[in-house]
């Protein structure tokens, strides 16, 4: 059964401060997602990673993903009370035709 | 980009009675939809998944005969809670993945917010 663990489940930083949100999975993946939800809102798409290495950047948030591992990680730089949401990633499941699996979601404030 | 749109927003219901909640796609042919549930501060949990004409495949402890799902056309997908219960309160999100996207992964629909009384 795939398992996919984020951490913190919690976070609460000042702003300006950095942060990584690490998501670990126990099954052999190269597609992985970060997700954003705000409070009564569905998700919003943030970083799809496609591959081994791969690395992307929107603002203040940067994500990478190292398939060997197992694990992808959502750094944020220099926090703004605006990021203030819940985190999730999912992992794509391809040889089961292709669905995802969330962690359990970091919830992020930012504190002014 | 790709769209999906789901309605209704949020609907409220009494005991015993069924809810139809219907995901589309707006821009592209979607082949496979997925439908999630979501309790408060909890994260999402895969209900099912549905291909354009096939049974959707339910996941492990979800009551195909209580969720039924529909997947008619490469636009739209339905869910019918029937015989709602309060404990079938929930966010319940769907998503879409198939043709004519310009990129890998899935679209998400705004969700709906059931409340059943």
């Amino acid at each position: 059964e795939l398992k996919v663990e984020q951490n913190p489940l919690f976070l609460s930083m000042q702003e300006g401060k950095n942060y990584t949100i690490y998501c670990n999975y126990s099954t052999t993946s190269d597609r992985l997602y970060w997700y954003r939800q705000d409070p009564g809102k569905s998700l919003e798409s943030l970083f799809v990673l496609l591959s081994n290495g791969a690395v992307k950047q929107e603002g203040r948030l940067m994500a990478s993903l190292d398939t060997k591992a197992r694990l992808s990680t959502l750094h944020i730089t220099a926090a703004v009370h605006d990021l203030s949401a819940t985190y999730f990633c999912a992992v794509d499941l391809m040889e089961y035709g292709n669905k995802l699996v969330f962690g359990a979601g970091t919830i992020l404030r930012v504190k002014s | 980009g790709a769209v999906v749109s789901q309605h209704p927003s949020w609907v409220i219901c009494k005991s015993g009675t069924s809810v139809k909640i219907e995901c589309r796609s707006l821009d592209f042919q979607a082949t496979t939809m997925f439908w999630y549930r979501q309790f408060p501060k909890q994260s999402l949990m895969l209900m099912a998944t549905s291909n354009e004409g096939s049974k959707a495949t339910y996941e492990q402890g979800v009551e195909k005969d209580k969720f039924l799902i529909n997947h008619a056309s490469l636009t739209l997908s339905t869910l019918t809670v029937t015989s709602a219960h309060p404990e079938d309160s929930s966010f319940y999100i769907c998503s879409a993945s198939g043709q004519g996207r310009s990129n890998y992964g899935y679209t998400f629909g705004s969700g709906t917010r059931l409340t059943v009384v």
